[in-house]
């Protein structure tokens, strides 16, 4: 199984700071990295699939790069409304798996 | 709108039955791919299930043996059927379409539905 990394597991930030989470797979996965947002008592948000290409809707604040084992998720100017827990996921091949999750609050 | 609600969630006991729902709308079963992702208490998201459009399933080693994901074309609904429940399959579970609008991608999600494993 493919094992997904992600760091920091939490971090503390403030409206308008910039913020990057890092996704490391075990393997290669090319670009088959999604990334998910998730709030307490709701379901799952795709924000950007095959790595960098960004879900219709989602604000140009979110960016993802990386190809290979590495990636990135980048928010460039965090808003209230962003505070939630972030997932990356692998699509390569399956079992399908997810990353821990890092959980964005306010500091 | 394409939609997906769910239905079935409770409370069982270990080694019980369980079946959750998930009724489409806006797209029809057969055509597309579903997936159940379930988060228990604390913890990360962990894939359940596949089905893909021709009717191929697949699970994680986890589940494998005692869930069964199927789908019905004239009521446009998904299942999860769990058997032989255990405590660490307490978690929300959620349906999910993959691949409808972007390739590769949980990209439509039900609202998900709370199954609780007591001992």
């Amino acid at each position: 199984d493919i094992q997904m990394t992600q760091s920091p597991s939490s971090l503390s930030a403030s409206a308008g700071d910039r913020v990057t989470i890092t996704c490391r797979a075990s393997q290669t996965i090319s670009i088959n990295l999604n990334w998910y947002q998730h709030k307490p008592g709701k379901a799952p948000k795709l924000l950007i699939y095959a790595a960098f290409s960004l879900e219709s809707g989602v604000p140009s604040r979110f960016s993802g790069s990386g190809s290979g084992t590495e990636f990135t998720l980048t928010i460039s100017s965090l808003q209230p409304e962003d505070f939630a827990t972030y997932y990356c996921q692998q699509s390569y091949n399956t079992p399908w798996t997810f990353g821990q999750g890092t959980k964005v609050d306010i500091k | 709108e394409v939609q997906l609600v769910q239905s079935g969630g409770g409370l069982i006991q270990r080694g019980g039955s369980l079946r959750l729902s998930c009724a489409a709308s806006g797209f029809t079963v057969s055509a597309h791919h579903f997936t159940w992702v379930r988060q228990a208490p604390g913890k990360g998201l962990e894939w359940v299930s596949l089905i893909y459009n021709y009717g191929s399933t697949y699970y994680p080693d986890s589940v494998k043996g005692r869930f069964t994901m199927s789908r019905d074309t004239s009521q446009n609904t998904l299942y999860l059927q769990m058997n032989s429940l255990r405590a660490e399959d307490t978690a929300v579970y959620y349906c999910a379409s993959y691949g409808y609008i972007y390739p590769d991608a949980f990209d439509v999600w039900g609202q998900g539905a709370m199954v609780t494993v007591s001992s």
